[in-house]
């Protein structure tokens, strides 16, 4: 398996404009999560999905953002406007089962400037 | 709820010294706790996990950590750390049960000196 996949690496967009960061979870893999690393913040959950379904969003920062997952195999979250401070490295993360570990994809770093 | 916290945002210590990273965690129910890396530019890789079975766990590259539910820790150690272990080391807490929640400290930076 190739791994989780993110798309794009990197994005570098003008405040205001609409940013979609996209996530390819492992096959099989039936959690994703939504992640954002800052300096300031750390490594912050924003929102996961169990069987496509969205369990916890309490992490999405506001009405902002939102995440989506259509089916198994996609995951898109969404910046709408975007703001200078939403500039991070946001991570996807599958994982089968409750127990299991994550794996982590290489991450999208998003510059807002 | 959970939640997991990293004792020292920055450890340095010499090539072939011990290295120990502090992780102490709350969990309503009982806990699976994982270490992982992360080196610049790339994503969080995983180096141990505990799910219930042994109090010690070892895990790549020589790393082992020590889970202790009357103190709620669960320490990453290294008897001899190599230059190649500079890093940011991440510990995480998922809840048991069907939750699924993962969640994961600040982070300790490594910085490991010739």
């Amino acid at each position: 398996d190739a791994g989780v996949i993110q798309s794009p690496r990197h994005e570098v967009t003008e405040m205001g404009q609409e940013v979609t960061l996209r996530c390819k979870p492992i096959s099989g893999h039936d959690y994703l999560f939504w992640y954002r690393q800052t300096m300031m913040r750390g490594l912050e959950l924003l929102i996961y999905f169990n069987n496509n379904v969205p369990i916890d969003d309490s992490g999405m920062p506001e009405d902002r953002f939102s995440a989506k997952m259509p089916n198994a195999s996609f995951s898109t979250l969404k910046i709408q406007p975007s703001e200078p401070r939403d500039s991070a490295v946001y991570f996807c993360a599958t994982r089968r089962g409750a127990s299991t570990e994550a794996f982590f994809g290489q991450g999208t770093r998003l510059t807002v400037v | 709820a959970q939640s997991v916290t990293q004792l020292g945002s920055h450890v340095s210590v010499s090539e072939g010294a011990l290295v120990l990273l502090r992780c102490n965690y709350s969990s309503s129910v009982p806990p699976y706790l994982f270490w992982y890396v992360q080196y610049p530019n790339q994503g969080l890789q995983l180096l141990l996990k505990y799910t219930s079975a042994a109090t010690l766990v070892k895990g790549i590259n020589g790393f082992e950590a020590e889970f202790k539910r009357s103190q709620s820790s669960f320490n990453l150690r290294k008897p001899s750390v190599h230059w190649s272990d500079a890093a940011e080391y991440f510990c995480a807490v998922g809840a048991g049960g069907n939750t699924g929640k993962l969640i994961f400290g600040q982070g300790t930076t490594l910085q490991v000196k010739p």
